[in-house]
């Protein structure tokens, strides 16, 4: 079974249209982690955000930011007002206590201008 | 934050030659790091755990004497495609844990093409 489930493969929003990348996971763990990553065209892995799964908070950081909701097992990511750099590809990714890594199969954001 | 290197960034190489890629953590010591691949449009596996001063753990399908996975320091890990065939072009990933803080930080990745 998956156990990072990003249903959106590819979305094109027009620029400064809001976007939410949607991220469902699985897990038996009681303490596990969620990221987000940016992959750019360029190819490296950029790091957006780390949520334990203690702190249920949303978090926002400029135009982006993070819905999580254990009860829906969900971690999803929006950003306000879109722009053309944020073209990419984004992956959410789980962390359980044994340290293994599973990403999802990302979703790939076109930002039309 | 925390920076993984690696290197070579691309590289392209003759059929049958072996090509070393570098993973290096500059400013943390990492006793596991992990190597990806990438195939294009695709999400990333996991092709094995490096553990520094032990033997690497290979995931199930992955060839242990395909990929020789070296954790020679707290700070190095070197991934050796041998006899390296098209079939092996690819984008490779590694990346590395700081301590017990659950992020994991990675390398820019290396774009591997055999001709």
């Amino acid at each position: 079974a998956q156990k990072v489930t990003q249903a959106q493969t590819e979305i094109s929003v027009v620029e400064k249209e809001d976007v939410t990348l949607d991220c469902v996971y699985e897990t038996r763990d009681t303490t596990y982690y969620l990221f987000w990553y940016k992959q750019p065209p360029s190819g490296e892995l950029v790091f957006l955000i780390r949520r334990n799964s203690f702190d249920e908070q949303n978090e926002i950081s400029g135009r982006y930011s993070w819905n999580f909701q254990k009860s829906t097992s969900s971690f999803n990511f929006t950003i306000t007002a879109s722009q053309v750099v944020d073209s990419a590809v984004y992956f959410c990714a789980l962390s359980e206590a044994g340290n293994q890594f599973y990403f999802g199969t990302g979703t790939s954001l076109t930002v039309i201008p | 934050g925390a920076v993984v290197s690696q290197h070579p960034s691309w590289v392209i190489c003759k059929s049958g030659t072996s090509v070393k890629i570098e993973c290096r953590s500059l400013d943390f010591q990492a006793t596991t790091m992990f190597w990806y691949r990438q195939f294009p449009k695709q999400s990333l596996m996991l092709m094995a755990t490096s553990n520094e001063g032990s033997k690497a753990t290979y995931e199930q399908g992955v060839e242990k004497d395909k990929f020789l996975i070296n954790h020679a320091s707290l700070t190095l890990s070197t991934l050796t495609v041998t006899s390296a065939h098209p079939e092996d072009s690819s984008f490779y990933i590694c990346s590395a844990r700081e301590g017990g803080r659950g992020e994991l930080f990675f390398g820019e990745g290396s774009r591997l093409t055999v001709l």
